[in-house]
């Protein structure tokens, strides 16, 4: 079946400008994870959604960040006044938590994004 | 502190060598474990959930010490195609999120 896929694959923007990042989990996946990952770097946590709660925002690195998910479908990860340390691959999975736990995360292919 | 860390590497060996990374955590309330693969530029996927009496798959091997809170990768007969970056997985009893490792780099020498 079709996994997760995001758009754009990459995104090259000017400094101050606001760009938004879309990302369309597999169906039924209920979780959806956002996370940034800077070029030789680990995978820095920034967003969750599970159904209808309220997000976890706990990794939003500032006021610039956000992110929004329709039901249980596409998200949208929001960044205004773009600055060249947001420069990074943005990553999105989704997951199918299990009763009593998390179940193993399916990852996009990612947006690179290039703040000039 | 860091609720997972790994020893970045890199580690480079010859085909056919054993390798292990270690990968600890602080938080004494974990309850799973992962080994993810992330191949050059690519997105990371799945190698294996690690339990608590190791688990085996193929030439790989999990393995989970509670009490010293760490897991464990081994790669048996290495293969020019283990040349990736292996990142390790960590989720609490509470909460929500998957916290990765910073990942351990290997690459298979010919």
């Amino acid at each position: 079946g079709a996994g997760v896929s995001q758009s754009p694959s990459n995104k090259v923007t000017e400094k101050g400008k606001d760009v938004e990042l879309r990302c369309d989990p597999i169906s039924g996946h209920t979780a959806l994870y956002w996370y940034r990952q800077r070029l030789g770097q680990g995978l820095e946590f920034l967003i969750y959604f599970q159904g209808n709660s309220a997000p976890d925002k706990s990794g939003l690195p500032s006021d610039r960040f956000s992110a929004e998910r329709t039901g249980e479908s596409v998200s949208t990860l929001t960044i205004q006044r773009t600055q060249q340390e947001d420069s990074a691959v943005y990553l999105c999975a989704s997951s199918m938590p299990l009763a009593g736990g998390l179940n193993e995360q399916f990852f996009g292919p990612g947006t690179r994004l290039t703040v000039l | 502190r860091k609720e997972v860390e790994q020893d970045p590497g890199p580690f480079n060996v010859p085909e056919g060598a054993t390798v292990a990374f270690n990968c600890t955590y602080s938080n004494s309330a974990s309850q799973s474990f992962f080994w993810y693969r992330q191949d050059c530029r690519k997105e990371p996927k799945l190698l294996m959930s690690v339990y608590s009496s190791g688990n085996e798959d193929g030439r790989f091997t999990a393995q989970l010490n509670r009490a010293s809170q760490y897991i464990s990768l081994l790669i048996r007969d290495s293969k020019l195609s283990d040349s990736a970056t292996y990142l390790c997985v960590v989720i609490l009893t509470t909460g929500n999120q998957f916290y990765f490792g910073t990942g351990t780099s290997l690459t298979v020498i010919p």
